[in-house]
């Protein structure tokens, strides 16, 4: 079982803003990471850190983190913004990584 | 900028050993990174496998301690995974990944993942 808790799935209308959660214990010692993984594909790291971006990754995907909680934002979705969203960090001891279960969003 | 290629055979069978390699490029298996795998089951989530640095020093998924093994060779600047005693279950794409941020472990980039069925 994951330490990371994350819905399993979430839907927004086109053009709207989702929030995308993520709760664990070590989220309260860590920040986590974020990634989109469409279909086929690698995923791809969207956000890190208290809330940056790498390089190429549009300005509409934002995180935040507040006590057990980590959060992607996606403000104006857009249709190719449909993918599955993975959370990760650390573990409790700090020795390990561990995935979120993955949220798959819906552009509807 | 880096890019990471995974090779290994796409079939092994059951009870025997998995072996992959990932060969990095555009940048050192010594820089100041951790290097780490992660498998993705048909269908389902992701999962951390362990993680090593070039020194050797590495960090395993506690479920998977007892049969994994990442090793790096520096002169061909590429790392390793062994996992022993496969069953159907460790059938999953395989994907490695540089570790950009340690403290929370942050992967970028991955490879683009190959897929390893365990079956007679």
């Amino acid at each position: 079982s994951s330490e990371l808790t994350q819905d399993p799935a979430v839907s927004v209308a086109l053009g709207q803003t989702v929030r995308i959660t993520c709760q664990g214990d070590s989220l309260r010692s860590y920040y986590a990471s974020w990634y989109q993984q469409k279909p086929g594909q690698a995923p791809v790291l969207v956000i890190y850190g208290k809330n940056n971006r790498p390089s190429g990754i549009p300005d509409r995907f934002s995180g935040s983190s507040s006590g057990n909680t980590a959060s992607l934002t996606i403000t104006g979705a857009q249709a190719e913004d449909e993918a599955d969203y993975y959370c990760n960090s650390r573990d409790s001891s700090g020795n390990h990584g561990v995935f979120g279960g993955g949220t798959k969003l819906t552009v509807l | 900028q880096v890019q990471l290629q995974e090779s290994g055979p796409g079939l092994v069978k059951p009870s025997g050993t998995l072996s992959l390699t990932c060969a990095v490029s555009g940048g050192s298996i010594s820089s100041s990174n951790w290097w780490s795998w992660v498998r993705q089951p048909p269908g389902k989530g992701l999962e951390w496998i362990g993680e090593i640095y070039h020194s050797g020093s590495t960090n395993y998924n506690p479920s998977l301690k007892s049969r994994v093994t990442i090793s790096v060779d520096k002169s061909k600047n590429q790392f390793s995974l062994k996992l022993s005693s496969v069953t159907a279950a460790d059938t999953a794409v395989y994907y490695c990944a540089r570790v950009v941020d340690v403290v929370v472990i942050t992967f970028d980039p991955w490879g683009q993942g190959t897929l390893v069925t365990v079956s007679s």
